[in-house]
């Protein structure tokens, strides 16, 4: 199986634009959870998503969303991009959530000028 | 609150060497545990995890793992470091609950250099 796919893997954006994220769950996964790590904070837990709802959410500002599709594919947007916005974000695929064992994507590097 | 705390930011062993990595976590209930490990500009590759059954557990990459519940710990093991186990490493707790879904706590991190 192919594992999961995160796109683009790198993005340089300055502040106050918006930007798109997406990931692409291993084949019959239908949850995925979104994560941020940065060199102060560590890994963070944004979002998760399942049969297109999403049913968990972490401690961040309301700029940070996202979304699934019937594919199980989802995306998260990140708008007015501030500075500290820049980090690595971390896509995870599992089958239903409930046991969390999550495989992740290799990431996309979010740079915001 | 749940929480992990991983106490080593950096260890340093030489290859060949025994490892251990340290993971303490707090969690009301039995919690499912997990050891990820991330090269640099990579994402996390699952090593092992522990759900229930047999405290002691075996992972890929001839890494293990042992579940304390008395000591609420997880700590990581390998008997013998090669110096393409250089990497950080994350130990993670997952609720495993209806309410929480699909998030996982991860410790700060556990940076590990191998010396030739």
């Amino acid at each position: 199986k192919a594992g999961v796919t995160q796109t683009p893997r790198y993005l340089i954006k300055t502040r106050g634009q918006q930007v798109t994220l997406s990931c692409s769950p291993i084949s019959g996964h239908r949850s995925v959870s979104w994560y941020q790590q940065t060199p102060g904070q560590g890994l963070q837990f944004l979002f998760e998503y399942f049969s297109e709802t999403q049913r968990n959410k972490g401690n961040f500002p309301g700029r940070f969303s996202g979304r699934q599709f019937s594919n199980s594919r989802s995306e998260m947007n990140v708008s007015t991009l501030e500075l500290g916005d820049s980090a690595l974000y971390l896509c995870a695929s599992s089958l239903d959530g409930h046991d969390n064992e999550q495989f992740f994507g290799p990431g996309t590097r979010l740079t915001v000028l | 609150a749940q929480s992990v705390t991983q106490p080593d930011i950096h260890i340093t062993v030489s290859e060949g060497a025994s490892l251990e990595l340290r993971c303490n976590y707090s969690y009301g209930a039995t919690p499912y545990l997990f050891w990820y490990v991330q090269s640099p500009g990579q994402g996390l590759q699952l090593l092992l995890k522990y759900f229930s059954g047999d405290t002691l557990v075996q992972g890929i990459k001839g890494f293990e793992a042992e579940f304390k519940r008395s000591q609420s710990s997880f700590n990581l093991r390998k008997p013998s470091v090669h110096w393409s186990d250089a990497a950080e490493y994350f130990c993670a707790v997952g609720a495993g609950t209806s309410s929480n879904t699909g998030k996982l706590i991860f410790g700060q991190g556990t940076t590990l250099q191998v010396k030739p």
